[in-house]
């Protein structure tokens, strides 16, 4: 199955820098990489989201960047502000043998904390 | 749109009690996803269904846990005989066909006294 490997695991910005998240993947064959973000007890939320027919995608202050080769894709956040402080998964579905087509695997984890 | 629906929000059951918990699936969306999340942990996949059909299940423990998504009605996880380490957030999440777009119920947080 797919194996998503997720970094860092904790990170602290000041309010107004960047913050980047990367994630590997296994499954040559997986498709499509999506971030969530998770606030404390709360459900974690799509905040975007890429396929693998392009390089990158952005929606405002944040964006995806996928390198295939690699197996490798990233989370780009710019001015960051406090409210952006949460948890944030990656996720990939790993599609190799056909099986499970809906089936993503999440990545550890990235506990992003904004200083103001 | 009501969004996925879970329920109970919270559940206490003491060790050897059953815990069932609920999930029903946004409106045209016909695949169910139950994932687990231990504090401070990441999202485990458990199980996949759809209608009346268990998709895949290589995440369920092989003892005590079961999954079924009838006809009728909510997606329902079935733990049995509950023990201690089963204390944890369960998500569940539902997709339309042929479509990773999930979206996540506000999860079901189970503490086993």
């Amino acid at each position: 199955g797919e194996n998503v490997e997720q970094h860092p695991s904790t990170l602290s910005v000041q309010e107004g820098d960047s913050a980047v998240i990367k994630c590997t993947y296994s499954d040559s064959a997986s498709n499509y990489f999506p971030w969530y973000k998770q606030e404390l007890g709360k459900r974690p939320q799509l905040i975007i989201d890429i396929r693998s027919n392009v390089g990158e995608k952005k929606d405002q202050r944040i964006a995806v960047t996928l390198n295939k080769t690699a197996k490798h894709f990233s989370l780009h956040i710019t001015e960051t502000q406090p409210e952006d402080s949460a948890v944030y998964f990656c996720a990939a579905p790993g599609v190799a043998g056909g099986t499970s087509y809906g089936k993503l695997t999440f990545g550890q984890g990235t506990i992003l904390t904004v200083h103001p | 749109n009501a969004g996925v629906m879970q329920n109970p929000r919270h559940l206490v059951r003491r060790r050897g009690q059953e815990a069932r918990l609920r999930c029903s699936p946004m409106k045209g969306h016909s695949h169910v996803y139950w994932y687990r999340q231990l504090p401070e942990e990441g999202l485990k996949f458990m199980v996949y269904l759809q209608k009346e059909n268990i998709i895949d299940e290589s995440g369920m423990p092989k003892e005590r846990f079961s999954a079924e998504f009838p006809k009728e009605g909510p997606s329902i996880l079935r733990i049995q005989q509950v023990v201690r380490g089963d204390s944890a957030a369960y998500f569940c999440a539902s997709s339309p066909p042929q479509n990773y777009g999930y979206t996540f119920g506000s999860g079901t947080r189970l503490t086993v006294v």
